[in-house]
């Protein structure tokens, strides 16, 4: 019964190497987030799609882009990896309770994590 | 700008043992506060969050806005309570985005 499922767990890209990870969810959210984690450090939003409208944040580099083709799936593009780049990925997602005008909480994938030779 | 901070990156506690997780913030708003777990080889989830006010595992953690502080506690920690613990600040932007502080490994000892 996952609900919100990161492909593939492991991903091994070479340097410049352009790579794209996978979210999907069975939640219906209308909000997907990307998370990059690195080791023993925070996670750092890297942008957020609200329904379709994309929300990058200010510091997040230009190497990296997201795609929402539809509600279920998100992708992470990462067009030249570079060896700072290798991190956990975390997506989650989260809806708005329009009875509430409150957001329900953020639920998140098991994350992908990419190593970058 | 919106800042978490978690003062300890490791605390280790005896089993029965009271356990408070320090979480300081620094936003000019009111923010929305949050703690979040993730158990070994799990993902990350939420444990609890300050607009709800319960207890969950039997945690709890009162928002103090005159010290900005969200501080998680338990008074008898088990061993099932060794995990990552985060605090995270929603600052009320659209897209309920989250800051997370840097994390605190709590290991509970038997």
């Amino acid at each position: 019964d996952a609900m919100v499922i990161q492909n593939p767990r492991y991903q091994v890209t070479q340097f410049g190497k352009p790579v794209t990870l996978s979210c999907s969810q069975t939640l219906n959210h209308n909000v997907m987030y990307w998370y990059q984690q690195k080791s023993s450090q925070a996670p750092k939003l890297l942008f957020h799609y609200y329904d379709k409208d994309f929300n990058n944040e200010a510091d997040t580099p230009d190497n990296f882009q997201s795609r929402r083709p539809n509600t279920s799936f998100c992708f992470l593009d990462i067009r030249s990896p570079g060896l700072g780049d290798a991190a956990m990925y975390l997506c989650a997602t989260s809806s708005l309770n329009l009875g509430t005008g409150v957001y329900n909480e953020q639920f998140f994938g098991p994350g992908t994590r990419l190593t970058v030779l | 700008a919106q800042r978490v901070t978690q003062p300890e990156k490791l605390l280790s506690v005896f089993k029965g043992a009271p356990v408070e997780l320090k979480c300081n913030y620094s936003y000019s708003g009111s923010p929305e506060l949050f703690w979040y777990v993730q158990y070994s080889r799990q993902r990350l989830q939420l444990l609890l969050r300050h607009i709800s006010r319960e207890s969950i595992k039997g945690f709890t953690a009162d928002l103090n806005k005159g010290e900005t502080s969200f501080h998680l506690k338990k008074p008898f920690a088990q061993e099932e309570d060794s995990a990552m613990y985060y605090c995270a600040l929603n600052g009320g932007a659209a897209g309920n985005k989250l800051t997370f502080g840097g994390g605190t490994r709590v290991l509970v000892k038997p």
